[in-house]
Formats: structure tokens, C-alpha cells, sequence
């Protein structure tokens, strides 16, 4: 079964500094890739999503993803972090056409 | 229209009272979702309906009733539930179950039993 792994369950930036959440993939086939947000109290939004037509995917909010095969990785980045992007961040892998399986989250915290 | 609406947004309900969520969405998705969510854990898959019929049952307690009246509407019958079932339940849709699939999600139900 496919699933998906994210290193760190707590990361701390300070405001403009660059954002990096780490997700792994388990897959013997290139999966399909999604990363999701959760404000507090709050559903989930995709940020962005990589379905094999590019290795690096821009999102919304100034997210982007990059797709590494040789990894087996797609982790989240962002240059600058602001203070509203505090938040939980899940990554996500769509189990054989089924529905989203989730990676534990990665809770994002930003200090001014 | 992207919204997946759902209603209550909290609910609180004793362990002998039976209630319903419901989930609403108007783009044409053929696939619904339920998840459950407890407090600093990623969402947790219940339920799959495609093309309104039952695909997906992950082991949820018969407590636990899903329906699907409609392709636009998701209900999830709660009857006999236990406190540890206190969690945010999560609605979802998608066009399809594809792979490359992305799901819509609702604001949530916040269920307390008590």
C-alpha cells in the first residue's frame, strides 16, 4: 500500500525566513502527491498537488513542491514565511484511486 | 461553487441520543467522503461513496451509519456513540476516485458526546 511520511512533527521559523516540511513517499510506482493545510478548527485546503506533469509544482500562497524520484521525496517550501502561515500541514497520497491517505501533519510555527 | 458545506458545525449529544451530519456540494463530484479527525492527528478515512453506492467501510463501528441519498448529499446517522467518538468529523468530495484526484473538504462538524 502506498503511504507517505513527514519528518518533524513541530517545525519553527521566524517571520521571512524559508519554510521547509519534508514528506517521503512509499511507492513502487510514482505516485500521486498532495499537500493539504488545516487551519485551527478549520477543514482542509490543498495547497498544491503533483500528478506527474511536472517535477516542481507551485502552489497557492507562495507554496511550491518539488517531486524528486531519486529521493522518493516531495517536500514543501516556501521563501519567506509569514505569520498566517501558521498552521498544520499534511501530505497526502491518493491509495490506489481510492481516497487520500495522510501523512501524521507537521505543525508550522512562526515567530516574529 | 468549490464548497463542500457542512451542518451542524458543533454538536453536542448524549451517549443515548441519535443524530445527523450532514454534507452538502454542488460541483458534480461523483465521489463523498467521511473522515474522522482527533486532536493532533491527521484525518482518518471512514467512509467512500462513488456514484452514491458504498464502496469503502473501514472497519467503522455499526454505530457509525452512512447515507447517501443523493449525488450532491452525505449523511452520517450517529446513534449509541461512546465519548472517545468526540472528534472533528471531516466531509470530503472528489470528481471522481482517480489517482490524481484531488478531495474538497468541509469546515467540519466539531462533535462533543457526553
Amino acid at each position: 500500500a502506498q503511504s507517505v511520511t513527514q519528518l518533524g512533527s513541530h517545525v519553527s521559523v521566524s517571520e521571512g525566513a524559508l519554510v521547509l516540511l519534508r514528506c517521503n513517499y512509499s511507492s513502487s510506482v510514482p505516485p500521486y502527491l498532495f499537500w493539504y493545510v488545516q487551519y485551527p478548527n478549520q477543514g482542509l485546503q490543498l495547497l498544491l498537488k503533483y500528478t506527474s506533469a511536472a517535477t516542481l509544482v507551485k502552489g497557492i500562497n507562495g507554496f511550491e513542491a518539488e517531486f524528486k524520484k531519486s529521493e522518493t521525496s516531495f517536500h514543501l517550501t516556501k521563501p519567506s514565511a509569514h505569520m498566517s502561515d501558521a498552521a498544520e500541514y499534511f501530505c497526502a497520497v491518493n491509495q490506489a484511486g481510492t481516497a487520500l491517505i495522510f501523512g501524521k501533519g507537521t505543525t508550522l510555527s512562526v515567530s516574529s | 461553487d468549490t464548497e463542500v458545506t457542512q451542518t451542524p458545525k458543533h454538536l453536542v449529544m448524549g451517549m443515548t441520543n441519535k443524530k445527523s451530519l450532514k454534507c452538502e456540494q454542488h460541483m458534480g463530484h461523483r465521489a463523498m467522503y467521511w473522515y474522522k479527525q482527533k486532536a493532533k492527528k491527521p484525518p482518518e478515512l471512514m467512509f467512500v461513496y462513488s456514484y452514491e453506492k458504498l464502496s469503502i467501510n473501514e472497519s467503522v463501528p455499526s454505530r457509525f451509519s452512512p447515507e447517501c441519498p443523493n449525488s450532491s448529499l452525505l449523511n452520517l446517522h450517529l446513534h449509541a456513540l461512546q465519548p472517545e467518538d468526540s472528534a472533528l468529523y471531516l466531509c470530503a468530495s472528489s470528481q471522481g476516485r482517480g489517482d490524481s484526484t484531488e478531495a474538497f473538504f468541509g469546515q467540519g462538524t466539531r462533535l462533543t458526546v457526553v
